[in-house]
């Protein structure tokens, strides 16, 4: 069964520094997401990475896609406050589903 | 365009009631999947449903359940509600889920069920 693992948990981070928040997937898979989440709201898809070597950028945000490596990562430069809020990575391994991982509570402080 | 819409927002609902809850996708796309999400268990994929089939279903007992119509709104309901049901369910609508190309989920902005 596909499980999907995002570390850190929890990033406390000080405005202008530098953050990468990594995504682990089990199984093969070429289709990965990110997407964010702000307190009782739903989820906004920042990045669609759909294969190997697959990278995308927007603002501050690049998101990175290793299929071999079964690995994606979100960079965060030089953050800033309203990037505070949740970050969810979700692989679709081909069965119609979202497998999502545990998100990473993001908080960026001055 | 208009994006995912559920109804309603807020429900708050006793033990052993049943609720239903509905999702109406974007224009155009036929693929709508129910997740629920929980402080405890995180986002868990609920079912998905396309032109009217339920094509895959998550780890949820007999007493969740949906139906997607022909116009590609779906509901889903749960019955004989526990409190373990409380959580934001939240609907995601796509164009297909077997497209390579057009597989982004767009989500809605969810309905808190509370069970009391």
């Amino acid at each position: 069964e596909l499980k999907v693992e995002q570390n850190p948990l929890f990033l406390s981070m000080q405005e202008g520094k530098n953050y990468t928040i990594y995504c682990n997937y089990s199984t093969t898979s070429d289709r990965l997401y990110w997407y964010r989440q702000d307190p009782g709201k739903s989820l906004e898809s920042l990045f669609v990475l759909l294969s190997n070597g697959a990278v995308k950028q927007e603002g501050r945000l690049m998101a990175s896609l290793d299929t071999k490596a079964r690995l994606s990562t979100l960079h965060i430069t030089a953050a800033v406050h309203d990037l505070s809020a949740t970050y969810f990575c979700a692989v679709d391994a081909n069965t119609d589903k979202l497998i999502f991982g545990t998100g990473t509570r993001l908080q960026v402080f001055p | 365009k208009a994006g995912v819409t559920q109804t309603p927002r807020y429900l708050i609902k006793t033990r052993g009631q049943q609720v239903t809850l509905s999702c109406s996708p974007i224009s155009g796309h036929r693929s709508v999947s129910w997740y629920q999400q929980t402080p405890g268990q995180g986002l868990q994929f609920l079912f998905e449903y396309f032109s009217e089939t339920q094509r895959n279903k998550g780890n949820f007992p007999g007493r969740f359940s949906g139906r997607q119509f022909s116009n590609s709104r779906s509901e889903m309901n749960v019955s004989t509600l526990e409190l373990g049901d409380s959580a934001l369910y939240l609907c995601a609508s796509s164009l297909t889920r077997a497209s390579y190309m057009n597989t982004e989920a767009f989500f809605g902005q969810g309905t808190r069920l509370t069970v009391v």
